[in-house]
């Protein structure tokens, strides 16, 4: 069964600051894409980056890159130089090859970027 | 039109009623998913459409539950005799069938509260 973890509910992290937001996930298939996603207040899921299983490197995108760790079965998203507009819950979730119709969630971590 | 969005952003409703919500994914994608959110948790997928057709309902999707999506580009999510376990995050999401990794851009969200 998908799973996906985040040990983290919260977060309170200076601005500038890189932060680390961990994410485990389970799944018994060889062929699976993890996401990140941010929700800011006002509801809006929004898409930061991707990593599929087969990728040979770790994703970036702009000041967020991925750190995938595929024998650990760990995804942890990693925003460098953080800003006071990182401030938002970010979720970790996961999709399967042979489920291509819906993206498992986390539970999210809420992060907090202090002036 | 450069986002997926939806209707109306808020609904308060008494229980026993029946509300319906409206979502407009972007227009050229052909995949139109619904999630539910609830507080302190990630999004739960509800159903997905290819076009007009539902292809897939999850068990969290009452018989109180109903999808549409008549023509392929706009759906309707309709809640009936709705209960205050309802109360919730309804997220809309389109995405473009072109692969297993296509992205999935979120809608800003429907807020039910039932009283």
């Amino acid at each position: 069964a998908q799973k996906i973890t985040q040990t983290q509910p919260g977060m309170f992290v200076q601005e500038k600051e890189a932060v680390t937001l961990d994410c485990t996930y389970d799944t018994s298939d060889p062929s699976y894409g993890l996401f990140w996603y941010k929700q800011p207040s006002s509801g809006e899921m929004i898409f930061l980056i991707y990593q599929g299983s087969y990728d040979q490197q770790n994703a970036t995108e702009g000041r967020y890159s991925l750190n995938f760790q595929k024998a650990r079965k760990s995804a942890n998203l990693v925003i460098s130089a953080s800003q006071l507009g990182d401030s938002a819950m970010y979720f970790c979730a996961m999709r399967e090859e042979n489920r291509d119709d819906k993206i498992i969630f986390g539970k999210g971590t809420r992060l907090h970027i202090l002036p | 039109d450069t986002g997926v969005s939806q209707n109306p952003r808020h609904k308060i409703t008494k229980r026993g009623q029946n509300v319906t919500f409206r979502c407009d994914p972007i227009s050229e994608h052909n995949r139109l998913y619904w999630y539910r959110q609830t507080l302190g948790q990630g999004p739960e997928f509800l159903t997905y459409f290819q076009n007009e057709a539902q292809l897939e309902k999850s068990r969290l999707l009452s018989d109180r539950f109903s999808a549409e999506r008549p023509k392929g580009s706009f759906s309707t999510l309709e809640i009936q005799r709705t209960e205050q376990g309802d109360s919730a995050m309804y997220l809309c999401a389109s995405s473009l069938d072109q692969g297993i990794w296509f992205e999935q851009y979120f809608g800003p969200g429907t807020r039910l509260t039932v009283t």
